[in-house]
């Protein structure tokens, strides 16, 4: 495609249940990086996929949290059980080579949890 | 810890004024550095990068930023903004040669009056 897509754009859920969030990243990026946006606060990485691998999962905050990818493509953040700080922008972001050195970000899923 | 530290949240103009944004970073090493920039309802783009060489960096839209590394600072400036500069800027850095999490501040709004 010619840009990050993600989706939904926006989700709203009620507190304890599961979300999914995809990534579809530049064709041929074969980096892909989730952040968080909470409100007033800055990007907080949270995982790097380099091809189908995830080489830095430091960011996750929880276990409720996980990643995976699949055919150096789709990418799909999953978050369980989720909480009402779970509420975030969420963004992707996809380069064409190893390394942040030009970082192309989708629009990002605004997540709501009541 | 790395870290990096954008002074200013909510920096307003007159259009034709000089712009500054201060920007620190904590990171042991060398440093790649970045500036991005959102305009409202766009996505995330890069404004411009420092590897290396020319501590002076120019970027897209008259934006240019001066990598001091005695101050640890990457300050991103603008001779004469113009209405169409407002959005948020955000700073970021990772290690050089890194090949995975870029670091951001909580970024600075920019709003300029025509």
């Amino acid at each position: 495609g010619a840009g990050v897509s993600q989706s939904p754009s926006n989700k709203v859920t009620e507190k304890g249940k599961d979300v999914e969030l995809r990534c579809d990243p530049i064709s041929g990026h074969t980096a892909l990086y989730w952040y968080r946006q909470r409100l007033g606060q800055g990007l907080e990485f949270l995982i790097y996929f380099q091809g189908n691998s995830a080489p830095d999962k430091s960011g996750l905050p929880s276990d409720r949290f996980s990643a995976e990818r699949t055919g150096e493509s789709v990418s799909t953040l999953t978050i369980q059980r989720t909480q009402q700080e779970d509420s975030a922008v969420y963004l992707c972001a996809s380069s064409l080579e190893g390394g942040p050195k030009k970082l192309f970000f989708g629009s990002g899923t605004q997540l709501s949890v009541l | 810890a790395q870290s990096v530290s954008q002074h200013n949240h909510h920096v307003i103009l007159s259009e034709a004024a000089s712009l500054e944004l201060g920007c620190n970073y904590s990171y042991g090493g060398t440093v790649n550095l970045f500036w991005y920039v959102q305009y409202p309802g766009q996505h995330l783009q890069l404004l411009l990068k420092y590897f290396s060489g020319d501590p002076l960096v120019k970027g897209i839209k008259g934006f240019e930023a001066e990598f001091i590394k005695s101050k640890f600072s990457f300050n991103l400036r603008k001779p004469s903004v113009q209405w169409s500069d407002t959005a948020e800027y955000f700073c970021a850095v990772t290690g050089a040669g890194s090949q995975g999490n870029l670091i951001f501040g909580k970024g600075t709004k920019l709003s300029v009056k025509p």
